[in-house]
């Protein structure tokens, strides 16, 4: 079954204490990409990446990294997570940037 | 600063008529226009995706764009209490690694 898989569903952490959401997908898709989505502010992107070792800035970029050693996954990592990164998160893939993108579950992270 | 506007609603129609959602788009560069249903808590899945002026019908749904205007939108004919969702209309531009941009949504209330 093609799918994106993130992983945890949900997380709580506290201030300060690194985490790494991670994201897989089985499509071989070129594309990948983190999303936020925050009441009243909708889906806004974090990082994408084009391809394998190629990555660059989203709309939101600040106290995220992201790394795309392998084609399947594209792991999302706060080194140092602070309350207004509490957000429900999202991994999207797609062939290109401007095909459909599919989507993983949702990460619902909460930073005390 | 590319935007994509929705009317956030509530979009309230009674079971059986048919459900009209608007978007806008400020880029007229953008090729690739998607519309996604998305359940509270649920990760975005897609609808329709639109490429060419005029309409595009799959089932009870009708994806219809206009470049000129740069409107696109979607009908929901026949609508079903299982079509209340919140729809994300989405736009991506010509370039290589544009991101898709997402309208904050229009939350639809389908009542039986």
């Amino acid at each position: 079954e093609a799918q994106v898989t993130q992983n945890p569903r949900y997380l709580i952490t506290v201030t300060g204490k690194k985490l790494t959401v991670t994201c897989s997908q089985n499509m071989n898709h070129e594309y990948m990409s983190w999303y936020r989505q925050d009441p009243g502010l909708g889906l806004r992107q974090i990082y994408y990446s084009m391809n394998v070792e190629v990555t660059d800035k989203g709309d939101v970029p600040e106290g995220y990294k992201v790394s795309r050693k392998e084609k399947r996954n594209f792991p999302l990592i706060l080194e140092s997570p602070s309350p207004n990164q509490t957000s429900l998160y999202f991994c999207a893939s797609s062939q290109f940037s401007n095909t459909e993108a599919f989507f993983g579950q949702g990460t619902r992270l909460t930073v005390v | 600063q590319k935007e994509v506007e929705q009317n956030s609603g509530p979009l309230s129609v009674p079971e059986g008529a048919i459900a009209s959602l608007n978007c806008t788009y400020s880029d007229r560069g953008s090729q690739s226009f998607f519309w996604y249903r998305q359940y509270s808590g649920k990760s975005p899945e897609l609808i329709m995706f639109i490429y060419s002026n005029g309409d595009k019908e799959d089932g009870r749904f009708t994806a219809q764009l206009n470049k000129a205007s740069q409107y696109v939108s979607l009908l929901i004919r026949d609508s079903q209490p299982s079509d209340s969702a919140t729809y994300l209309c989405a736009v991506n531009g010509r370039q290589a690694g544009t991101a898709l941009i997402f309208g904050k949504g229009t939350t639809l209330s389908v009542s039986s």
